[in-house]
């Protein structure tokens, strides 16, 4: 089994939709959570980290579920410019980063 | 404040041939990580250094690839000789710590013929 796995999508929705997806991991000792966003031959960039109780950056929602070891990305209102990878990051115990592959999200006019 | 610092951009190279590349961390950063990214994958960490020493490097082809951290600041990843199946972005991290976000470099595209 994958230490983190992604939906790998895509994901096509139009503008103003809602979209959500989920990373599932497999060490339940990972202690932190992270989103990062890619564009298409770019570096990713930190989106949003997860924490416990969830979190909300502008359109952007997190949410973490210990007990069945996977994490969420909601995206409201979506824009053109949201069309992107988004990279599931988890911080295992020995604080070692595994990525997932991507999910791909792609926003259409 | 000035990122994550990486050489060349792009370099194609013949298999079988060497190449370098290089990381200046973001200034302050202790932990430096190189990771490989094939086309369609998330990406994998090869090596992981706090300061000048290994943390991790269990997934690094180490009868080809090598990495240093000398003076526990700047790092340089080579591969020699590089394979068809070595083209790739490399990209290099650096984070405060080990718990720390990491922010990346915009990584170097490795294509070899």
């Amino acid at each position: 089994r994958k230490e983190v796995e992604q939906d790998p999508g895509p994901f096509n929705v139009p503008e103003g939709a809602t979209v959500a997806f989920n990373c599932t991991y497999s060490n339940s000792a990972s202690q932190s959570f992270f989103w990062y966003r890619q564009d298409c031959r770019k570096e990713p960039k930190l989106l949003m980290s997860v924490y416990s109780s969830g979190n909300e950056d502008g359109r952007f929602t997190a949410q973490l579920n210990r007990a069945s070891q996977y994490i969420s990305l909601l995206i409201r209102d979506s824009k053109l410019s949201d069309s992107a990878t988004y990279l599931c990051v988890v911080n295992k115990n020995d604080y070692k980063l595994s990525f997932g592959a991507g999910t791909t999200v792609t926003v259409r006019a | 404040e000035a990122g994550v610092a990486q050489s060349p951009r792009y370099k194609i190279i013949e298999k079988r041939q060497s190449v370098a590349f290089w990381c200046n961390p973001i200034s302050g950063h202790a932990t430096l990580y190189w990771y490989q990214q094939i086309l369609g994958q998330g990406p994998k960490l090869l090596i992981q250094f706090q300061n000048n020493g290994v943390v991790d490097d269990s997934q690094l082809p180490k009868d080809r690839f090598s990495a240093e951290r000398l003076k526990g600041v700047d790092s340089t990843l080579k591969i020699q000789p590089a394979k068809l199946e070595d083209s790739a972005v490399y990209l290099c991290a650096s984070s405060l710590s080990p718990r720390d976000t990491a922010f990346f470099g915009q990584g170097t595209r490795l294509t070899v013929v």
